[in-house]
């Protein structure tokens, strides 16, 4: 099976401008998580979609938004970008939900903003 | 809310060497609990994981046992190569309100030198 898929692997944007990111699971894996991972504050909880519902998210101003598509692909999207939005983001799938499964992550989309 | 608790490091061992990665967690109920490990440049993967009390789980010469007693979930692994150089990650799952909520540690990185 291939593997969880994210483009693009890296992006440079300016401050105040938007971004999107995609994220393709795993195939059969209804679940797509996303991460922001930075130096300083370790790996965070963005959200998490399954069946193209938010079930969870997390400590994020509104500016950070996601959705999943009928066939499991997610995006998310930062609007007007700052400085600290400069993060590595891993998108993650899992079969379903449940505790007892983990998730499979992407190699990440590196965000720099300037 | 729940909590991973982990060294930040770096920790370095010489290439042999015995490894310890301690993990202590905070949950309401009965979380499973898992390792991921990050390569340079990559995503995190799965190592290992245990989903009750007492299991061991095991992968590539590491392991880790639940030990509810004393909420933990340490790494061990008996003899260290340079291949294992990497950033270790605790996590715990919760199942919450039909979702599952996870929650990584700030991540261990391991520098092992010939």
């Amino acid at each position: 099976k291939a593997g969880v898929t994210q483009t693009p692997r890296y992006l440079i944007k300016t401050r105040g401008q938007q971004v999107t990111l995609s994220c393709s699971p795993i195939s059969g894996h209804r679940s797509v998580s996303w991460y922001q991972q930075t130096p300083g504050q370790g790996l965070q909880f963005l959200f998490e979609y399954f069946s193209e519902t938010q079930r969870n998210k997390g400590n994020f101003p509104g500016r950070f938004s996601g959705r999943q598509f009928s066939n499991s692909r997610s995006e998310m999207n930062v609007s007007t970008l700052e400085l600290g939005d400069s993060a590595l983001y891993l998108c993650a799938s899992s079969p379903r939900g449940g505790s007892a499964y983990e998730q499979y992550f992407g190699p990440g989309t590196r965000l720099t903003v300037t | 809310g729940d909590s991973v608790t982990q060294m930040e490091g770096p920790v370095t061992l010489s290439e042999e060497a015995f490894l310890t990665i301690n993990c202590t967690y905070t949950a309401t109920g009965y979380p499973s609990l898992f390792w991921y490990v990050q390569y340079p440049g990559e995503g995190l993967q799965l190592l290992l994981k245990a989903t009750k009390a007492d299991d061991k789980g095991s992968n590539k010469g590491f392991e880790a046992t639940y030990r509810k007693e004393t909420t933990s979930f340490h790494l061990e692994k008996g003899s260290v190569q340079v291949s294992d150089s990497a950033v270790y990650f605790c996590a715990l799952t919760m199942d919450s309100g039909g979702y599952q909520k996870v929650t990584f540690g700030i991540g261990t990185k391991l520098q092992v030198i010939p």
